[in-house]
């Protein structure tokens, strides 16, 4: 069946600091859905990505799709405490169809 | 934005009996509802799936005899956890897919029913 993997499980982040969390599918993707889950709370959608090679933008957070459209990364720059929490990749095969999530990167952010 | 509520929002039971979570639309009418479960600091597993007056699909591996899913209506599912037993212990989260409501395809998260079975 189809598998989505996110690397890294974990990421400790200096405030201020970038980092980039990586999504990857053992299937070519229709489009990929990237979710957050803050702490006790539940998913709430942030972008799709749908055209191969396509960036999106929103504030301090990039997202890009793969050319292959097998993998998608998201990278935040100068990471602030609000950004604390798990954020899920989930990719579909076809539009419409069901969501297969990452594993999620967990964020901690050190003041 | 769409919002999806969940009703209870945590439950404590006993072992044997059935609990029933209700996953509700209320702006919008959900063509489509998603069961996941999610053990803690792990990734959401989608149980099952359910359209509007259909029988549910669910995923492999997931009872459907112990897991019995209803969409009543387009804004109304139900999930019953049958002679709930402590691995059934867990938080519960449901989603709603629309069409035409946005550009994107994306699924709206209730906020999750948190499921301890004694």
């Amino acid at each position: 069946g189809q598998q989505v993997m996110q690397i890294p499980q974990y990421q400790h982040v200096q405030e201020g600091e970038d980092f980039t969390t990586y999504c990857n599918s053992s299937t070519t993707l229709s489009n990929i859905q990237w979710y957050k889950q803050r702490p006790g709370g539940h998913p709430v959608f942030l972008i799709q990505l749908v055209k191969s090679g396509e960036v999106k933008k929103q504030k301090r957070l990039t997202f890009q799709f793969g050319e292959a459209k097998k993998n998608s990364s998201l990278h935040i720059t100068a990471t602030q405490t609000t950004d604390v929490g798990t954020y899920f990749c989930a990719g579909q095969k076809a539009a419409g169809n069901k969501l297969t999530f990452g594993g999620g990167t967990r964020v901690l952010v050190k003041p | 934005g769409a919002v999806v509520s969940q009703h209870p929002s945590w439950v404590i039971c006993k072992s044997g009996t059935s609990v029933k979570i209700e996953c509700r639309s209320l702006d919008f009418q959900a063509t489509t509802m998603f069961w996941y479960r999610q053990f803690p600091k792990q990734s959401l597993m989608l149980m099952a799936t359910s359209n509007e007056g259909s029988k549910a699909t669910y995923e492999q591996g997931v009872e459907k005899d112990k897991f019995l899913i209803n969409h009543a209506s387009l804004t109304l599912s139900t999930l019953t956890v049958t002679s709930a037993h402590p691995e059934d212990s867990s938080f519960y989260i449901c989603s709603a897919q629309t069409s035409g409501r946005s550009t994107y395809n994306e699924q709206f998260f209730g906020p999750g029913t948190r499921l301890t079975v004694l």
